[in-house]
């Protein structure tokens, strides 16, 4: 079946990398996103990763995927105290739905 | 366009009321889900329209549970009978057929709490 699992906490001082990981057990699928929300809020799309490829940069975002190992993750360069959030990965197996990690809660230290 | 919009933000409700929630998705995506999010977990998938057609329901769906999208455009999401078990972040997405880069884009969700 189709499992998303990720680590629940990170905490990285200001200014450094924040590294999320997220590991998953179905290969099929095609797409794979990352995902930002904050308190109260929805999520907001922050960016995905086709799955033929192994790197995507974007800004201060760096997503690798590692499909021998089915693991993704998310870097965040010069992390900032707005980049406190949790961070859900999703993957979209091409069955109609997303699937979601259970999300990683970011904290940033001052 | 303002992106997707959900109502109520809040809704406390009694144990054994009915309480209905509402979704207007971005009007150029035809395909519409609700997810349901309890604290701590991510969203788990509730079902999807494309269009007005109800394509897939969850087993998380029983009965108490029902959702319409009559025209194609907003969606109700009905919650019959609530239990405390009910009480949750219920997310609204859409997204155009042939998904791709874009994902979903997600309201701000419609927070029950079921006293």
């Amino acid at each position: 079946g189709e499992d998303v699992e990720q680590s629940l906490f990170l905490s990285v001082r200001e200014g450094d990398s924040s590294v999320i990981n997220c590991t998953y057990t179905d290969s099929s699928s095609t797409y794979l996103y990352w995902y930002k929300q904050e308190p109260g809020a929805g999520l907001q799309l922050l960016t995905y990763i086709f799955s033929n490829m192994d790197m995507k940069q974007d800004q201060r975002l760096t997503v690798l995927l590692n499909k021998k190992d089915k693991h993704l993750s998310l870097r965040i360069a010069d992390t900032q105290t707005g980049d406190s959030a949790i961070y859900f990965c999703a993957e979209d197996f091409g069955n109609e739905k997303l699937t979601f990690g259970t999300g990683t809660r970011l904290t940033i230290i001052p | 366009d303002t992106g997707v919009s959900q109502n109520p933000r809040h809704k406390i409700t009694k144990r054994g009321q009915n309480v209905t929630f509402r979704c207007d998705p971005i009007s150029e995506h035809n395909r519409l889900y609700w997810y349901r999010q309890t604290l701590g977990q991510g969203p788990e998938f509730l079902t999807y329209f494309q269009n007005e057609a109800q394509l897939e329901k969850s087993r998380l769906l029983s009965d108490r549970f029902s959702a319409e999208r009559p025209k194609g455009s907003f969606s109700t999401l009905e919650i019959q009978r609530t239990e405390q078990g009910d009480s949750a972040m219920y997310l609204c997405a859409s997204s155009p057929t042939d998904r791709g880069v874009y994902g979903y884009t997600f309201g701000s969700g419609t927070r029950l709490t079921v006293v």
